[in-house]
């Protein structure tokens, strides 16, 4: 149980494009998704908390308009990257926690390369 | 705030013992623990309330110390596989998010 998927793995795309990358959890219902950025040999940085139905709470140095969250349903959440950038570059991973437990549950990653 | 883990890296041969902490400045209400293998994501250990300690796996565990606002990973007996990086997240009661130390390298040799 508790698997979350993300959908591509892998993207290259050309600067000045955009980038949706999905998340799903497969056998529970997320309450809340989070999405994280991490460059190489680095943490993981906390972009910003999205709650299904509501806005999503970016971190301070976020662009909110430049990753834009949505969090349709229960068992999805969506982060474009919008007019991407090559330092957009990054291993981005979404995680998911149900509401009746404090467990995250971390996607397989999606490494965006910009050229 | 970040919290910090010690050590940074560290290598072993298999079969030996391993202790990773982790410590925050702030209160915690509880403390997960994740393993990444490199290009992979983080795989969940086991998470640590405030007011317990749990074992997640048999070779595997760890503390919380409430007062002192930290956490120690426990590997026993470790094998080849146990080799990657070691996260710790931290949560702040309310906080409902989690807050990333910055990884310990662990290397298993042969």
């Amino acid at each position: 149980g508790a698997v979350v998927s993300q959908h591509p793995s892998r993207v290259i795309c050309k600067s000045g494009t955009s980038v949706k990358i999905e998340c799903r959890s497969l056998d529970f219902q997320a309450t809340t998704m989070f999405w994280y950025r991490q460059f190489p040999k680095q943490s993981l940085m906390l972009m910003a908390t999205s709650n299904e139905g509501s806005k999503a709470t970016y971190e301070q140095g976020v662009e909110k308009d430049k990753f834009l969250i949505n969090h349709a349903s229960l068992t999805l959440s969506t982060l474009t990257v919008t007019s991407a950038h090559p330092e957009d570059s990054s291993f981005y991973i979404c995680s998911a926690r149900a509401g009746s437990t404090d467990t995250q549950y971390f996607g397989p990653g999606t490494r965006l390369t910009v050229l | 705030q970040q919290p910090v883990q010690s050590p940074q890296a560290v290598i072993l041969r298999e079969g030996e013992d391993a202790v990773i902490n982790c410590s925050s400045s702030k209160a915690l209400y509880s403390v997960h623990w994740y393993r990444q293998k490199h290009g992979e994501a983080p795989v969940f250990l086991m998470i640590l309330l405030k007011g317990g300690e749990q074992k997640g796996h048999e070779k595997i565990s760890a503390s919380f110390n409430e007062k002192k606002q930290q956490s120690s990973l426990y590997l026993t007996a470790s094998q080849l596989s146990y080799s990657g990086t070691y996260f710790c997240g931290t949560e702040i009661q309310g906080a409902q998010k989690l807050v990333f130390g910055q990884g310990t390298r662990l290397t298993i040799n042969p």
